[in-house]
């Protein structure tokens, strides 16, 4: 079965640079999440989308911006980099919600962004 | 809000044990909850969901949960603990579009 996409896997940058995360979300889901994972840390909500408007804010710095497309799959943008950047950052995404249903997310497999 | 605590970061069974994480939730109104594990340097693989049709959940790998009203808990089991069950286990919870996580519960199995 399909499942999230998140490119680049890796990902290394200096202090001050910019970054740009992909997710693509598995076929036919519509809501879209992402989440910081610091070193032995638990995810943190960062942002989510549905039907490409941004649908809920958690923690995210005012450096980050993020959107999805008209495909559905979304980027989000990291500027002014700091060494507290330096994070696990996972996209997942969820299907269209049944009345009553819960809202499962499937996790892609993460970016790891390193700020030197 | 809701949240979800586990109790425990670190827990160790010998291979063929029980395996028992903790988990109490903490919802004004009926939440929905799941369990995650990550290996390392890999995404969450969903383990299992409580949808209210059942408090006893089974998922993958063997992994079960009951969903206990009463003490506010969703506790993850497996009777038997395999080698390859060592990862990081995440109880997590939501009730609309953020899900909240645990810190998490290191497992470790030993020969």
């Amino acid at each position: 079965a399909a499942g999230v996409i998140q490119s680049p896997r890796h990902l290394i940058k200096e202090k001050r640079e910019t970054a740009t995360l992909k997710c693509y979300p598995i076929p036919r889901h519509d809501t879209v999440y992402w989440y910081q994972q610091g070193p032995g840390q638990d995810p943190q909500f960062l942002i989510s989308f549905y039907e490409k408007m941004q649908s809920d804010k958690g923690s995210i710095p005012d450096r980050f911006s993020a959107q999805q497309f008209s495909d559905y799959h979304s980027e989000l943008n990291m500027s002014s980099l700091e060494l507290g950047d330096s994070a696990l950052y996972f996209c997942a995404s969820s299907p269209p919600r049944l009345a009553g249903g819960p809202y499962e997310q499937y996790f892609g497999p993460g970016t790891r962004l390193t700020v030197t | 809000a809701q949240s979800v605590t586990q109790l425990g970061s670190h827990v160790s069974v010998s291979e063929g044990a029980l395996v028992l994480l903790r988990c109490n939730y903490s919802s004004s109104v009926p939440p929905y909850l799941f369990w995650y594990v990550q290996y390392p340097n890999q995404g969450l693989q969903l383990l299992l969901k409580y949808t209210s049709a059942a408090t006893l959940v089974k998922g993958i790998n063997g992994f079960e949960a009951e969903f206990k009203k009463s003490e506010t808990s969703f506790h993850l089991t497996k009777p038997s603990a395999h080698m390859s069950d060592a990862a990081e286990y995440f109880c997590a919870v939501t009730l609309g579009n953020d899900m909240r996580f645990g810190a998490g519960t290191r497992l470790t199995v030993k020969p």
